[in-house]
């Protein structure tokens, strides 16, 4: 029954490494997001896609690559992770382009050693 | 930098106080909203106010908007244990939904 999943809650690998982070939701939206929450809480957005096309990149190091495979479901690709990449991402969706309310999921908290 | 800017960033407070934060931007916006975080948890909305609107309830939350002071102010009204979360402000100026950095609340039982 939830809204927004995203799957792992928890990510802990080696500096250098490649890894995902899927996202889905069951609730219809046309758009989907992801955002970077830092130690120190501050939250920012990274991509937004609707309905499968990128509609913003947020000046993200390229080693992050978003893929939409449908509306529903919006993954998050990082080659070559770095010491700084050590974040919890949110994934999140609304009914229209941005501006109306976010629907968040519980968040990867990604911890690169 | 961030769009919002939550005030006070830490905030403790007895059970049945109120409980104020505030929220200051930089630009015009379409609307302003607040989101909840628990510990460990995704946010939740808890209310949007639109750049034409003064004030907003919903149960124990009280939000106003000043446009030409260009900040936003939640209240709690008596207070809970169970409040005790991350409280966030986010400004839709556009095309997407911009942060502040939260202001944390701690409810005392």
């Amino acid at each position: 029954d939830t809204a927004v999943s995203q799957t792992p809650k928890y990510l802990v690998t080696q500096m250098g490494n490649d890894k995902s982070i899927k996202c889905e939701q069951n609730l219809g939206h046309d758009t989907m997001y992801w955002y970077k929450q830092d130690s120190k809480k501050f939250l920012k957005i990274m991509f937004s896609y609707n309905n499968k096309e990128l509609i913003i990149n947020e000046t993200v190091p390229n080693r992050f690559s978003p893929k939409s495979p449908d509306k529903a479901h919006l993954n998050l690709h990082i080659n070559s992770l770095e010491l700084g990449d050590s974040a919890v991402y949110f994934c999140a969706s609304s009914g229209n382009r941005g501006g109306e309310k976010l629907f968040f999921g519980s968040g990867t908290q990604l911890s690169v050693l | 930098s961030q769009q919002g800017e939550e005030d006070p960033q830490a905030l403790s407070i007895q059970e049945g106080e109120n409980a104020t934060m505030n929220c200051s931007y930089k630009t015009s916006i379409n609307n302003l909203q607040w989101y909840r975080q628990n510990s460990g948890r995704g946010l939740v909305h808890l209310i949007l106010i639109r750049s034409n609107e003064r004030e907003k309830h919903s149960g124990r939350l009280r939000v106003t908007l000043d446009t030409s002071k260009k900040s936003s102010s939640l209240l709690i009204t008596a207070s809970r244990a169970a409040d005790t979360a991350s409280y966030f402000c986010a400004t839709d100026a556009g095309n997407m939904l911009t942060f502040g950095g939260g202001t944390r609340l701690m409810v005392k039982p």
